[in-house]
């Protein structure tokens, strides 16, 4: 399996509450994603890293940020959590080398629920 | 906007015949596509890719076909398998931009 964990891996909170999200890898991959799973949505991506501290928006970016001071890091963090940001926060990673560099690995996900 | 697109949401097949699940995208400057595997409460597992420069990639039961021209993708299963059951996504990687982005999924029961 590869080296990705998230953390935490189920979180309450309340509307109008800041929340990080945080992905660890240990494989040195370059590449790193964050997606929100939704039914009738599948997966969408809300931001991604090409390199340290070199982030890029995604589909669904609106209310999230993102930092990646060190390359096995990468958080998510919602500025002021609401109800329609409740979802499972999936991250992902890619870019080894050869084969790897397709392949995209993800983490067990985090279930987040805004009250 | 979504660029790659699945248009059934679920499909259902019998134990040993063929699962057939389609993919559509709109971006000509995709690089690679990509079939994931998802079961419940577990982050989604690669299953098989395919370079736009192919038309067909092979991995034992599972095989992706690719049409340019119709900006169409399918994933083949033979034989279906009850654990193959499962949420299945198409994804796309658009190399100049980095990103990979994935379809809305389709969920697949085998039924034995």
């Amino acid at each position: 399996d590869a080296g990705i964990t998230q953390s935490p891996r189920h979180k309450v909170t309340e509307t109008g509450t800041p929340v990080t999200l945080r992905c660890h890898q240990t494989e040195n991959h370059r590449y790193m994603y964050w997606y929100r799973q939704d039914p009738g949505h599948g997966l969408r991506l809300i931001h991604y890293s090409y390199g340290v501290k070199d982030t890029d928006k995604g589909e669904v970016s609106d209310g999230y940020s993102v930092s990646r001071s060190k390359t096995e890091d990468f958080l998510l963090t919602l500025e002021s959590a609401t109800s329609s940001q409740t979802s499972v926060y999936f991250c992902a990673i890619r870019g080894g080398t050869g084969k790897t560099d397709t392949e995209a690995f993800f983490g067990q996900g985090t279930r987040l629920t805004v009250v | 906007d979504q660029q790659v697109k699945q248009n059934s949401p679920s499909l259902s097949v019998q134990e040993g015949r063929i699962s057939i699940l389609n993919c559509d995208y709109t971006n000509s400057m995709f690089d690679y596509f990509l079939w994931y595997k998802k079961y419940p409460a577990e982050g989604p597992t690669f299953l098989i890719s395919i370079s736009s420069i192919k038309d067909k990639n092979e991995d034992g039961r599972f095989t992706v076909f690719l049409n340019k021209s119709a900006k169409h993708l399918s994933l083949h299963i033979v034989p279906s398998q009850p654990g193959d059951s499962a949420v299945y996504f198409c994804a796309a990687i658009y190399f100049y931009g980095n990103k990979l982005v994935f379809g809305a999924g389709t969920i697949l029961r085998v039924k034995s």
